[in-house]
């Protein structure tokens, strides 16, 4: 089946760092990819749309400029928290489409926490 | 308001115990319901898709049913392999489309 690759799985910033994380569909093409935050003991809230070759689409109340997606290629998005801080630390989980079932294949999660 | 609510919020069950849970939703324009499995750190795991009312599908210990306003993910003879949490997730068309997820039910086996 399709698999979606999230790297890295756990990362540890200084505060008013960047971090980027990678989300790639493995032997599939994602013209579309989704970006979640989870906090814990909480479901998946949707932060952004990620659109192959075009801006991605924000969620309501999530802020563009600190959160920067950029999907360059169609296996490919990157979302760069930028300036991180204490409160960004979460769960942050990408997902692709996976036409052959219409549900959605998750990567494993990036686990950030800003100190 | 597109709304999906899981219930309940958690269950304990002894192996063996069947049970299932519930989604219901209050949507317009519905594509479809998911559900996934999310073991503790890491990504929601696929396990069924769901288009129309009276569908059913199975894998394993697990069947998910649907009507026009919920879905039950039924838990047969359940193992402790099997605690983890559920995610509901409704898609709808709005526009283009929509995911709206559930809170989730997290479910503990004790052996």
């Amino acid at each position: 089946g399709a698999v979606v690759s999230q790297h890295p799985s756990r990362v540890i910033c200084k505060s008013g760092t960047s971090v980027k994380i990678e989300c790639r569909s493995l032997d599939f093409q994602a013209t579309t990819m989704f970006w979640y935050r989870q906090f814990p003991k909480q479901s998946l809230m949707l932060m952004a749309t990620s659109n192959e070759g075009s801006k991605a689409t924000y969620e309501q109340g999530v802020e563009k400029d600190k959160f920067l997606i950029n999907h360059a290629s169609l296996t490919l998005s990157t979302l760069t928290v930028t300036s991180a801080h204490p409160e960004d630390s979460s769960f942050y989980i990408c997902s692709a489409e996976d036409r052959a079932s219409y549900g959605y294949t998750f990567g494993s999660g990036t686990r950030l926490t800003v100190v | 308001e597109d709304q999906v609510t899981q219930s309940p919020e958690a269950l304990r069950l002894q192996e063996g115990e069947s049970s299932s849970l519930n989604c219901s939703y209050t949507v317009s324009g519905l594509r479809g319901l998911f559900w996934y499995r999310q073991d503790p750190g890491k990504g929601p795991e696929f396990l069924f898709t769901l288009y129309s009312a009276g569908e059913e599908k199975e894998k394993e210990r697990l069947k998910a049913t649907l009507t026009k306003k919920e879905s039950f993910l039924h838990i047969t003879a359940p193992k402790p392999e099997d605690s983890a949490t559920y995610l509901c997730a409704v898609q709808i068309l709005t526009g283009g489309f929509k995911t709206i997820f559930g809170a989730g039910t997290r479910l503990f086996v004790k052996a």
